[in-house]
């Protein structure tokens, strides 16, 4: 299958440090990516997107980076909150293939 | 507001029972999704569709069944066939490059 069930891996960062999540992707007709925070019990939330035309893009206190060359995509949260907690998704998708496919997922853990 | 509305929230089934999640969305979207998610995992695809009438297999579509009759509308069925169905279910509508998630499902075999 294009996503596996393995248990999640876990990132702990103190309150205040930059955090880095990872994702390698799997298809390199990918040609948008996004990322996902999903709090516990609830559904996925969008937090940033970017297209395979771009290297980096920027929002609020979060960076994406793509490297095509070698499929990874990384996510970088800076000055970690607490509230930051939650497992980060990365998700694949082209208009060629039709459907978004997701990573397995980091869970983050902000300690005060 | 827009937006995807799944019901109900908690569901809980018998064995050898069939059960229907709804999804339901305002927002005008062609593709729907669902997704299925186990404890401490990621999501797996089960079942999509681009438009109305039309559907596709997802990565464990196997015990699983959908409908998209209306293009608001994406209704899951779980069936007896699912010989491990609790899991937390998650609909999603995507409009071009952002997909909209739903609140879930959680269902629980009793």
């Amino acid at each position: 299958g294009e996503s596996v069930g393995l248990h999640l891996p876990t990132l702990s960062v103190q309150e205040g440090d930059n955090s880095i999540i990872n994702c390698a992707y799997s298809n390199s007709a990918s040609d948008y990516f996004i990322w996902y925070k999903q709090e516990s019990g609830k559904g996925p939330q969008f937090i940033i997107d970017i297209r395979s035309n771009m290297d980096k893009r920027q929002g609020q206190r979060v960076t994406v980076l793509l490297n095509k060359t070698v499929k990874h995509l990384s996510l970088q949260i800076a000055a970690t909150q607490p509230g930051d907690s939650a497992v980060y998704f990365c998700a694949e998708g082209s208009k060629s293939f039709q459907k978004l496919v997701f990573g397995t997922g980091t869970r983050l853990l902000v300690s005060p | 507001d827009g937006g995807i509305t799944q019901s109900p929230k908690y569901l809980f089934r018998k064995e050898g029972q069939n059960v229907t999640l709804s999804c339901e969305q305002n927002l005008n979207h062609d593709a729907m999704y669902w997704y299925r998610q186990d404890p401490g995992q990621g999501l797996r695809l089960i079942y999509y569709s681009q438009i109305v009438n039309d559907f596709q297999k997802g990565d464990i579509a196997e015990g699983y069944s959908v409908s998209r009759e209306k293009k608001e509308s994406f209704p899951l069925t779980v069936t007896s066939a699912q010989k491990n169905p609790t899991a937390f279910y998650l609909c999603a509508s995507l409009d071009r490059d952002e997909a909209f998630f739903g609140q879930g499902t959680r269902l629980t075999v009793v």
